[in-house]
């Protein structure tokens, strides 16, 4: 079955520590998404990709990296700078073009130990 | 630039009531407008879309008609059930842009009740 898959589930984070959130597709889409959901912000874009090695700060890029060395794969890091990383992170994939549909992974819940 | 604003919620309804979720929106282009739906500890799936003014999206019960000339796109449901309850999203993707990420709304959270 074609989708996207988002790991771990849950993740902890210790004071000062990077931590990198992974998502990979096998829908065969050039574009990729990080959003960041808190409780009652709606989703917050962090960054996305249209294609293999670019990329794009999305509203709220700092204090988070990402990479894009295959189309398959966006991983994102959370790192020591973003001071306030407890959240929902989504991980979207669509075809690049005006107006597509985005599909979202399951998501990955990050909590600040 | 472009926004989407959607009703506060909660909503509370009781199962087989009639459902409305207002959503407006403001666009530099001509933008296509979607709801998603995100059930507890999900991520979002696709409920409907439309692309052009006067289309209506429909799914599983839902519909939605793009409104041009009041820049809205309101979710109805003519009877819910305790499975609808779920936060739902619309959003909207200006198509005269290029490829560009969606923006979303608040959500509005809906609780059914049997």
């Amino acid at each position: 079955d074609g989708g996207i898959t988002q790991s771990p589930k849950y993740l902890f984070r210790k004071e000062g520590q990077n931590v990198t959130l992974s998502c990979e597709q096998n829908l065969n889409h050039d574009a990729m998404y990080w959003y960041r959901q808190d409780p009652g912000q709606g989703l917050r874009l962090i960054y996305y990709s249209q294609i293999v090695n670019d990329f794009q700060k999305g509203d709220i890029a700092e204090g988070y990296s990402v990479s894009r060395e295959k189309k398959e794969s966006f991983p994102l890091t959370v790192t020591s700078a973003q001071k306030n990383p407890t959240a929902f992170y989504l991980c979207a994939s669509s075809i690049v073009g005006s107006g597509e549909t985005q599909y979202f992974g399951p998501g990955t819940r990050l909590l600040v130990l | 630039g472009n926004s989407v604003t959607q009703m506060e919620g909660p909503v509370t309804l009781s199962e087989e009531a009639f459902l409305t979720i207002n959503c407006t929106y403001t666009a530099t282009g001509y933008p296509s407008l979607f709801w998603y739906v995100q059930y507890p500890g999900e991520g979002l799936q696709l409920l409907l879309k439309a692309t052009k003014a006067d289309d209506k999206g429909s799914n599983k019960g839902f519909e939605a008609t793009y409104r041009k000339e009041t820049t809205s796109f309101h979710l109805e449901k003519g009877s819910v059930q305790v499975s609808d309850s779920a936060v739902y999203f619309c959003a909207l993707s200006d198509r005269g842009s290029g490829n560009t990420p969606l923006v979303f709304g608040k959500g509005t959270r809906l609780s059914v009740i049997a």
